[in-house]
C-alpha cells in the first residue's frame, strides 16, 4: 500500500480536462508545500511535471497546473492531448524519518 | 546540458554484490542533492534514499535503511547505489535523479534507469 492515494485511472476526451488527485496526510502532503508530480510514458523514465505543489518547470506546458488544500494535492491538466497518455506519480516530503513517499501512481487514458 | 547517466543493465545471482552508477554532467554535481528512486516490474515508483555530493550527506527511507548503500565520489561526479547481498526481490529498474534547490521538491532530471536482475 502506497503512503499518497492515487486513483488507478482517469480518462477524458482531446481537448477536455481531467483532475487527478493525491490524498496523504498532515505528517506529508498536509505538512509540507513540497508536493511534485511526474509523468512517466511506458518504458521510459519519469518526467517532471510540476513541483513545490504548483510551480512548472521549463519546458512543462502550462496545461499542466497543481494545487492543494489540506491533505490532498492535484495535478489539472486542461486541453488534453494524445501525448499525455501516460502513468502520473504525485510524490510529497514526509518529515526526516520517512522523506519522501509517492503515491501508487494514476493511469491517464485520453479516449 | 544537464545529464545523468546510468550504467547498463546487470544480472545477478542471489547473495552477490552489486554497485550500480550514476554520472552527472552539465552542472555543479557538488551543489545538488541526488536521489535514488526504485520501480518493480509493473509496479509504481519508491523513494529509496538521498546524497548530497558537497559533503556526502545522506538520507535513507525506513524501508530501505541497511538494504543498500549509497555513496558519491564528486570528484568524478558520479553517485552510486549498492548491495552487498542481492535478493531477487530485489529486481527492478532503478533510477537516479538530481533534486531540485533545497532536495525536497521534487527531482527535475533523470538517469535513464538501470535494470538489475537477480535470478539463479
Amino acid at each position: 500500500q502506497s503512503a499518497l492515494t492515487q486513483p488507478r485511472s482517469v480518462s477524458g476526451s482531446p481537448g477536455q480536462s481531467v483532475t487527478i488527485s493525491c490524498t496523504g496526510t498532515s505528517s506529508d502532503v498536509g505538512g509540507y508545500n513540497y508536493v511534485s508530480w511526474y509523468q512517466q510514458h511506458p518504458g521510459k523514465a519519469p518526467k517532471l511535471m510540476i513541483y513545490d505543489v504548483s510551480k512548472r518547470p521549463s519546458g512543462v506546458p502550462d496545461r499542466f497546473s497543481g494545487s492543494k488544500s489540506g491533505n490532498t494535492a492535484s495535478l489539472t491538466i486542461s486541453g488534453l492531448q494524445t501525448e499525455d497518455e501516460a502513468d502520473y506519480y504525485c510524490c510529497s516530503y514526509a518529515g526526516s524519518y520517512t522523506l519522501g513517499v509517492f503515491g501508487g501512481g494514476t493511469k491517464l487514458t485520453v479516449l | 546540458e544537464v545529464q545523468l547517466v546510468q550504467a547498463g543493465a546487470e544480472v545477478k545471482k542471489p547473495g552477490e554484490s552489486l554497485k550500480i552508477s550514476c554520472k552527472g554532467s552539465g552542472y555543479s554535481f557538488s551543489a545538488y542533492w541526488i536521489g535514488w528512486v526504485r520501480q518493480m516490474p509493473g509496479k509504481g515508483l519508491e523513494w529509496m534514499g538521498i546524497i548530497y555530493p558537497g559533503d556526502s550527506d545522506t538520507r535513507y527511507s525506513p524501508s530501505f535503511q541497511g538494504q543498500v548503500s549509497i555513496s558519491v565520489d564528486k570528484s568524478i561526479s558520479t553517485a552510486y547505489l549498492q548491495w552487498s547481498s542481492l535478493k531477487a526481490s530485489d529486481t527492478a529498474m532503478y533510477y537516479c535523479a538530481r533534486s531540485v534547490s533545497s532536495g525536497w521538491s521534487g527531482f527535475d532530471y533523470w538517469g535513464q534507469g538501470t535494470l538489475v536482475t537477480v535470478s539463479s
